[in-house]
């Protein structure tokens, strides 16, 4: 079946940029979302990527896709400490089932 | 900014007992959703709703789960007979659209759910 991998971790620093990277396996995705999760609230958009593209940016997000290696990434500009939060990588197909990787936890010291 | 709401934020229910998680989509969509995530576990695909019916379930969506839109704007999950392992934060989401359309998918902040 779909599966979607994220690595569990990682840690920057204030003004640094942060990468957080996405393995998946459906071929037949049509899109590609980053959610993020702060603690106690629910998951909110941050971006998503239709699957005939290449890359988005929006803002300080930079999203990347490479559609052969089935290799999503964010990309966050100028982290700062309420940039804090999980990173859920998710993708979807046509009813928006979406298969949601385990999420990276960014924590970014000052 | 519009949102999905969700009723309550945490419910404490005995095991065997009947729990109804309610919801408000976005007022303009059409498209509905349940999502789970068991704690420590990823968030997973429940069911989809359109047209007041079904469109899509997944095999976790089984005979103890249902779900209404009684009134035009409220969107609820019922789990009949609640069992230990239905323990888990259950989210929300409309969308505008359930094809290849904008892809906008919008969660709300969840209910937890503790089964005792």
């Amino acid at each position: 079946g779909e599966d979607v991998e994220q690595s569990l971790f990682l840690s920057v620093r204030e003004g640094d940029s942060s990468v957080i990277n996405c393995t998946y396996t459906d071929s037949s995705s049509t899109y590609l979302y980053w959610y993020k999760q702060e603690p106690g609230a629910g998951l909110q958009l941050l971006t998503y990527i239709f699957s005939n593209m290449d890359m988005k940016q929006d803002q300080r997000l930079t999203v990347l896709l490479n559609k052969k290696d089935k290799h999503l990434s964010l990309r966050i500009a100028d982290t700062q400490t309420g940039d804090s939060a999980i990173y859920f990588c998710a993708e979807g197909r046509a009813g928006n089932m979406l298969t949601f990787g385990g999420g990276t936890r960014l924590m970014v010291k000052p | 900014e519009p949102e999905v709401t969700q009723t309550p934020s945490h419910q404490v229910t005995q095991m065997g007992q009947e729990v109804i998680l309610r919801c408000v989509p976005i007022s303009n969509h059409l498209y509905f959703y349940w999502y789970r995530q068991i704690l420590g576990q990823k968030v997973e695909f429940l069911v989809s709703f359109y047209n007041n019916e079904i469109s899509e379930k997944s095999e976790i969506f089984d005979d103890q789960f249902s779900v209404e839109r009684p009134d035009g704007s409220n969107f609820t999950l019922k789990i009949r007979s609640t069992k230990l392992e239905d323990s888990a934060m259950y989210f929300c989401a409309s969308s505008p659209s359930g094809g290849i359309g904008t892809g906008e998918l919008f969660f709300g902040e969840g209910s937890r759910l503790t089964v005792l």
